[in-house]
């Protein structure tokens, strides 16, 4: 069964400090893997893809097959960072996603 | 582009009543997915389109829940008879699917409030 799991409803931290959302998946075929974000009044949007190697607003998610996990990182948190996140799990084709529960960062002053 | 576009933005409505969500997909996608996000459960995917037909309604929580997309420009979501559960705010997706890991555009969402 395809599933994604974010075992984290809430993660606080103080701004500066490093910020690790995890993300945890189950699929039987090659996965790929999105981060989205929605910050607060806003509508949620893509943040990253795993195929695109790509670092953006300071974070990074690696895939990694052998843990089936693909956690997003950051060095330095910001406040702006503030938001609800999102993993997916994208199944065939069609641009069907899977969404994990979600994990709320608060950034703190 | 306008984006997504999903209306009403608000509803509030009781028990029993009708609720009729309504979706603009961006022109040119041809795939539509319909989630409902609530604190408990996340985002959950109802049921999505492609070419206008529908792929999967196994989301679809119940028979009170119908989706229709009469054409390549707009869907809807239908609750009857709606109930307090049903409360949650209700997002319309579209992508591109020719294009593999094409993202989701995501539309402001419904928020149903069923008293």
């Amino acid at each position: 069964a395809q599933r994604v799991t974010q075992p984290e409803k809430l993660l606080s931290v103080f701004k500066g400090a490093p910020v690790e959302l995890k993300c945890n998946y189950s699929y039987s075929g090659s996965p790929e893997l999105f981060w989205y974000v929605q910050y607060s009044r806003q509508r949620l949007q893509l943040l990253l893809r795993h195929i695109s190697r790509e670092s953006i607003k300071g974070f990074t998610a690696d895939l990694n097959k052998g843990e089936t996990s693909f956690h997003l990182k950051k060095p330095f948190a910001q406040e702006e960072d503030s938001a609800m996140y999102y993993c997916a799990l994208s199944s065939g084709n069609t641009g069907k996603l899977i969404f994990g529960q979600g994990t709320t960062l608060q950034v703190k002053p | 582009d306008a984006g997504v576009i999903q209306s009403p933005r608000h509803e509030v409505t009781e028990m029993g009543q009708e609720v009729t969500l309504r979706c603009k997909p961006i022109s040119g996608h041809n795939s539509l997915f319909w989630y409902r996000q609530t604190m408990m459960r996340g985002l959950e995917l109802l049921i999505y389109f492609n070419n206008n037909v529908p792929i999967d309604d196994s989301g679809m929580p119940e028979d009170r829940f119908s989706a229709k997309m009469p054409n390549a420009s707009f869907s809807t979501l239908k609750i009857q008879p709606s109930e307090p559960r049903d409360s949650a705010v209700y997002f319309c997706a579209s992508s591109r699917d020719r294009e593999r890991n094409s993202p989701l555009h995501f539309g402001n969402g419904t928020r149903l409030t069923v008293t």
